[in-house]
C-alpha cells in the first residue's frame, strides 16, 4: 500500500526565516514519482516539483529546495528566506504506476510579517 | 486560457437532491480525475478516467458516478446527495499517469449538502 505522511499540520514562521516541510512516503514499488503542490488561500492547487524514484539529486529553484532521500523515504521541502506570499497549504504526493495520486494531509504554513 | 475548468464553483444542495459537476479540459489530456478535499484528510481520489469512454473507481467512489463521453469532459454525478458529501471537489487532468508536470487541477467546486 502507498502512503504519504506530513506530520507537521501547521507551521508558523516569521518572515525571512527558513522553514522545512517534511514528507515521508511509503511504497513497495521501485518506480514512483513524488510531487509537491501549493494551495494558497484562493484554493487552487499549484504544481511545484516532480521527482522520479531514480533521481535523488536535490533541486533548487529560487528560494525553494527539495531534498529527496530514498534511504529514509523522505522528500522534504525547504523555503529559504520565507515571505508572506509563501503562506499556503503545501501537499506532498506520490504516484506509482497505477495512476493514482496519494496525497499527504498537508502542512499549513503561515509566514508572519 | 488553456487549463481545467470546473463548473459550478459553489453549490448548496438539500439532502437527497442530485447534481452533476462538470470538468472540461482543453489540453487534449488522456487522463482525468475527480478528487475531494476534506479538512485534515488531504485529497482523496473518487473516480478517474484513462481515456474517452473509460472510467474507474478510486479510493472513495461510493455515492458518486462519472462519465467520460467526450475526451475533454469528465462529469461527476451525485444521485442522492448526503451531508457527508459536503466537500471541495477538484478535477484534474494529465497526459499520462505520471507526466512530468503532474496534474493540472481545476480551481475547485465547493459543495455544501444541508
Amino acid at each position: 500500500a502507498q502512503k504519504v505522511t506530513q506530520a507537521q499540520t501547521e507551521i508558523s514562521v516569521v518572515e525571512k526565516e527558513d522553514v522545512t516541510l517534511d514528507c515521508v512516503y511509503e511504497t513497495r514499488d521501485t518506480t514512483y514519482y513524488l510531487f509537491w503542490y501549493k494551495q494558497p488561500p484562493s484554493g487552487e492547487l499549484v504544481f511545484l516539483i516532480r521527482r522520479n524514484s531514480f533521481d535523488e539529486q536535490n533541486e533548487i529553484s529560487g528560494r525553494y529546495s527539495w531534498n529527496f532521500q530514498k534511504s529514509t523515504s523522505s522528500f522534504n521541502f525547504t523555503i529559504t528566506a520565507s515571505q508572506v506570499v509563501d503562506s499556503a497549504v503545501y501537499f506532498c504526493a506520490l504516484i506509482v504506476l497505477g495512476n493514482q495520486f496519494y496525497f499527504g494531509t498537508g502542512t499549513s504554513l503561515t509566514v508572519i510579517p | 486560457n488553456a487549463g481545467v475548468t470546473q463548473t459550478p464553483k459553489f453549490r448548496v444542495l438539500k439532502t437527497g437532491q442530485s447534481m452533476t459537476l462538470l470538468c472540461a479540459q482543453d489540453m487534449n489530456h488522456e487522463y482525468m480525475y475527480w478528487y475531494r478535499q476534506d479538512p485534515g484528510m488531504g485529497l482523496r481520489l473518487i473516480h478517474y478516467s484513462v481515456g474517452e469512454g473509460t472510467t474507474a473507481k478510486g479510493e472513495v467512489p461510493d455515492g458518486y458516478n462519472v462519465s467520460r463521453l467526450k475526451k475533454q469532459n469528465f462529469l461527476l454525478g451525485l444521485e442522492s446527495a448526503a451531508p457527508s458529501q459536503t466537500s471541495v471537489y477538484f478535477c484534474a487532468s494529465s497526459y499520462s499517469g505520471a507526466s512530468k508536470r503532474g496534474y493540472t487541477f481545476g480551481s475547485g467546486t465547493r459543495l455544501t449538502v444541508v
